[in-house]
């Protein structure tokens, strides 16, 4: 178990509302990601963080916008949700961008009418 | 563009039967690390290579890191139900790059 956290686990919501995914970790790491994960295309990056306040966009960051005020929280934000961000998202964790270990959250499943 | 290739996407085969999954990328990376991921879960990391030529094993499972590390294969002795799943590549690069993901295969073993 490598500490993390996603919520809400699963949510339906409506074309055009705001929603907010929460990750919160335990382990005091400093990278954090927001994936989305899909049939055909599997794990994209949406945005990731490499500490307090500093983020960066991933290749599907359309439509998405996330913050990190804290170490152990990182929220993705989908400022008006579409049927096409319908989708299973999932957070990691790492302490190396590049070569260490990514530990995953168990998802949130995210559908937009 | 996909930088990590996997292939095959899909693969079904019969408990006690071997199999070779493959990564491939006209890319150099710095390390690469293989996952498996289960229905309804987040990916576990299985293992991290990161010298050119490097295997490692892992009980049942050996994976092989590309003499130009470019390339990577996963090889599974013996299969078993529980080694079903969604087998996942992620390539490392330098600096504060992430990881780039392949798209996967799904592998069913079949009892």
């Amino acid at each position: 178990d490598a500490g993390i956290t996603q919520s809400p686990r699963h949510k339906v919501t409506e074309t055009g509302t705001p929603v907010t995914l929460r990750c919160h970790q335990t382990e005091n790491h400093r990278y954090m990601y927001w994936y989305r994960q899909d049939p055909g295309h599997g794990l994209r990056l949406i945005h990731y963080s490499y500490g307090v306040k500093d983020t960066d966009k991933g290749e599907v960051s359309d439509g998405y916008s996330v913050s990190r005020s804290k170490t152990e929280d990182f929220l993705l934000t989908l400022e008006s949700a579409t049927s096409s961000q319908t989708s299973v998202y999932f957070c990691a964790i790492g302490t190396d961008s590049s070569t260490d270990t990514q530990y995953f959250g168990p998802g949130t499943r995210l559908t937009v009418l | 563009t996909q930088l990590l290739e996997q292939s095959p996407q899909f693969l079904s085969i019969q408990e006690g039967e071997n199999l070779t999954v493959y990564c491939n990328s006209s890319s150099v990376f710095s390390s690469l690390q293989w996952y498996r991921q289960e229905p309804g879960e987040g990916p576990v990391l299985l293992v991290t290579v990161v010298t050119g030529g490097e295997v490692k094993k892992l009980k049942r499972l050996t994976f092989q890191f590309g003499d130009a590390r470019k390339d990577s294969s996963l090889h599974i002795t013996a299969a078993q139900t529980g080694d079903t799943g969604l087998y996942l590549c992620a390539g490392g690069r330098s600096g504060n790059t992430p990881l780039v993901f392949g798209k996967g295969t799904r592998l069913s073993v079949i009892a």
